[in-house]
């Protein structure tokens, strides 16, 4: 009940097109819904997040989409660039606490 | 304002010795998170920690691992007897309130010989 599944494992782009990434989660007391982009040798940094009362959030070029009869959401990248290019997760967590639970990663890989 | 800070950034251990690892948090920031990542993996939880106190250590394993947040200083994640197991990057996040954005250090990249 604690999974976040995430698809694809990786994925390639060319420049300027859209980049999506998947994931499903199985607890539906889950009602945060962050996304994290981690380049090589570094952190996690908060990219974009939902909540459950709203189906889609955009920031800049990324958004996300939220299907909360599906318990789905996806992050969608517009435009995608090769600056782009990182390890995108998605994650979860509960009312009762910050903990978050992560999906397994995206490689997105954005060619020139 | 600095960010999360960790150190070291990268730790060689032989199998059986300690691994100590610490985080300083976000001024202002009193919620610490420690995460496990393996090779080509997520990120795992570990335990959560406030000042002084072990929210939860669910993630954490039975045996070799702890963790404190003291009242002064950083935070620690003690590996004791390590494993080549054990060998995986090990991040600290850290948020100013339950519930809010969790922002993450660099890491540190423990490699067990």
């Amino acid at each position: 009940q604690q999974q976040v599944k995430q698809s694809p494992q990786s994925l390639i782009v060319q420049k300027g097109g859209i980049s999506i990434i998947n994931c499903a989660y199985e607890n539906t007391a889950f009602d945060y819904f962050p996304w994290y982009q981690q380049f090589p040798g570094k952190g996690p940094a908060l990219l974009i997040a939902i909540r459950p009362d709203v189906s889609e959030k955009k920031e800049g070029r990324f958004t996300i989409s939220f299907n909360k009869s599906a318990k789905q959401f996806s992050l969608h990248i517009m435009d995608s660039q090769p600056g782009d290019s990182a390890t995108y997760f998605c994650a979860a967590s509960k009312p009762s606490g910050s903990r978050l639970t992560f999906g397994e990663g995206t490689q997105l890989t954005v060619n020139p | 304002n600095a960010g999360v800070m960790q150190n070291p950034r990268h730790l060689v251990r032989r199998r059986g010795q300690e691994a100590r690892l610490r985080c300083s948090p976000m001024k202002g920031h009193s919620h610490v998170y420690w995460y496990r990542q393996l090779p080509e993996e997520g990120l795992k939880f570990m335990v959560y920690l406030q000042k002084e106190n072990i929210i939860d250590e669910s993630g954490m394993p039975k045996e070799r691992f702890s963790a404190e947040f003291p009242k002064e200083g950083p935070s620690i994640l003690r590996i004791q007897q390590v494993v080549r197991g054990d060998s995986a990057a090990y991040f600290c996040a850290s948020s100013p309130l339950q519930n809010k954005e969790l922002f993450f250090g660099e890491g540190s990249r423990l490699t067990v010989l």
